[in-house]
């Protein structure tokens, strides 16, 4: 069964702090990516990566950064956590443009 | 205006009833085109592909109106549990990126 995990299902940050969301893949896939999804916003692309150290941003990078050191584990780097950026975070991988698996998500909430 | 749009519903049919859902898309240069189903609270999944020739798999059929810009998804015999949102996936400029819609929202009672 193909997976994608996320490290925390729930998150709570305080403003400023810097935050760690993990995501981890079991599919060899070349492509990952990091979203938010917000009521009526619908799934928002932050940053996306197709390859080992290779990343390109999205429509939202604003506030984030994003790691890919080994080929089935993609970060998300808030650098300095905002009230804005309570969200949900899915991360998602998949190869070419087959399916696209995400992962359970992370309800992060910045207080 | 958004790159795909979906009227968000929710839609509030009874069992058996036949829906449908209409997603318009803006880039013309769209190549792949897909149907995600969301239960409340979880990831999006994959509910089917559509392809130019319309799709069909059991009671869901998808259909792509290129020169229209539009892809839709007809649910036929509705059970309780097809309760959902569904997201009108396409293709950006790049085919690393998918653009999803804001979702529809369908809500089956008995």
């Amino acid at each position: 069964d193909v997976k994608v995990t996320q490290s925390s299902r729930y998150l709570v940050k305080r403003t400023g702090e810097k935050v760690f969301l993990e995501c981890v893949q079991d599919m060899d896939h070349e492509n990952m990516f990091w979203y938010r999804q917000d009521p009526g916003l619908g799934l928002r692309l932050i940053y996306f990566s197709y390859d080992v150290k290779m990343k390109e941003k999205g429509d939202i990078p604003e506030g984030y950064s994003v790691s890919r050191e080994k080929k089935e584990r993609f970060s998300l780097i808030l650098e300095s956590a905002s009230t804005n950026q309570t969200s949900m975070y899915l991360c998602a991988s998949r190869t070419g443009v087959r399916e696209q698996y995400f992962g359970p998500g992370t309800r992060l909430t910045v207080t | 205006r958004k790159e795909v749009e979906q009227d968000p519903g929710p839609f509030n049919v009874p069992e058996g009833a036949t829906v449908a859902f209409n997603c318009t898309y803006s880039n013309s240069a769209s190549q792949s085109f897909f149907w995600y189903r969301q239960d409340c609270r979880k990831e999006p999944k994959l509910l089917m592909s559509v392809y130019s020739s319309g799709n069909e798999d059991g009671r869901f059929t998808a259909q792509l109106n290129r020169a229209s810009q539009y892809i839709s998804l007809l649910i036929r015999d509705s059970k309780l549990s097809d309760s959902a949102t569904y997201l009108c996936v396409v293709t950006g400029g790049s085919s690393y990126k998918l653009i999803f819609g804001s979702g529809t929202r369908l809500l089956v009672r008995p």
